[in-house]
């Protein structure tokens, strides 16, 4: 069936350096893929998302860049602040929405 | 507007006892979802409802049944609840517009199955 492999499951990044978290899909058909962050007993937001006609798209600290080719799609944080501190979910969406398990993301002060 | 809202936000239930979550949502919106999160296994859909009068099942749909009440409303029940069902319980809501199909989530309901 249709798969969402996310990786790393945990990332510790210095403060001020960036982040990336990878995401492979399976399902070639999915034509939308939003990142969701979650803070330690909240429910998801989403912070960006990217359609499968556009190759990058950036929001200030954040991008996703989408290589529809080999099926994978990454978050990018720039200058990681102590509130990126959160569990970061990738998700692969056609008719169905299928999520990663997850990144929890650490930044070290 | 108070967007998706979820009752209860705790709940603590014994093995074989029933119980529903209601949710709903103001946002106008056609589809919803029910997820349920679990540590180390991120969001895994229980069931989904396109619009109103419909429902299918996701990944994990064995031991619950929904209803979609009207297009606010979508509630999960679980007829015997089993200690495998012990998780925090999302639902969620979207609109299919321009090919994006953003999930708006509830602040979920904390489920404990003895």
């Amino acid at each position: 069936g249709e798969n969402v492999e996310q990786h790393p499951s945990t990332l510790s990044v210095q403060e001020g350096d960036s982040a990336v978290i990878k995401c492979t899909y399976s399902d070639s058909a999915s034509n939308y893929f939003p990142w969701y962050k979650q803070e330690l007993g909240k429910r998801p937001q989403l912070i960006i998302d990217i359609r499968s006609n556009v190759g990058e798209k950036k929001d200030q600290r954040i991008a996703v860049t989408l290589n529809k080719t080999a099926k994978h799609f990454s978050l990018h944080i720039t200058e990681t602040q102590p509130e990126d501190s959160a569990v970061y979910f990738c998700a692969a969406i056609y008719d169905k929405i299928i999520f990663g398990k997850g990144t929890r993301l650490h930044i070290l002060p | 507007n108070a967007g998706v809202t979820q009752t209860p936000k705790f709940q603590v239930l014994k093995t074989g006892q029933s119980m529903t979550l209601q949710c709903a949502q103001d946002m106008n919106h056609n589809s919803m979802y029910w997820y349920r999160q679990d540590p180390g296994m991120g969001l895994r859909l229980i069931y989904y409802s396109a619009s109103e009068g419909t429902t299918d099942k996701g990944e994990v749909p064995n031991g619950y049944n929904v209803s979609r009440l009207n297009k606010r409303e979508f509630s999960l029940r679980l007829e015997s609840a089993a200690p495998s069902q012990t998780s925090v319980y999302f639902c969620a809501s979207s609109v299919l517009s321009g090919g994006v199909n953003e999930q708006f989530f509830g602040p979920g309901t904390r489920l404990t199955v003895l």
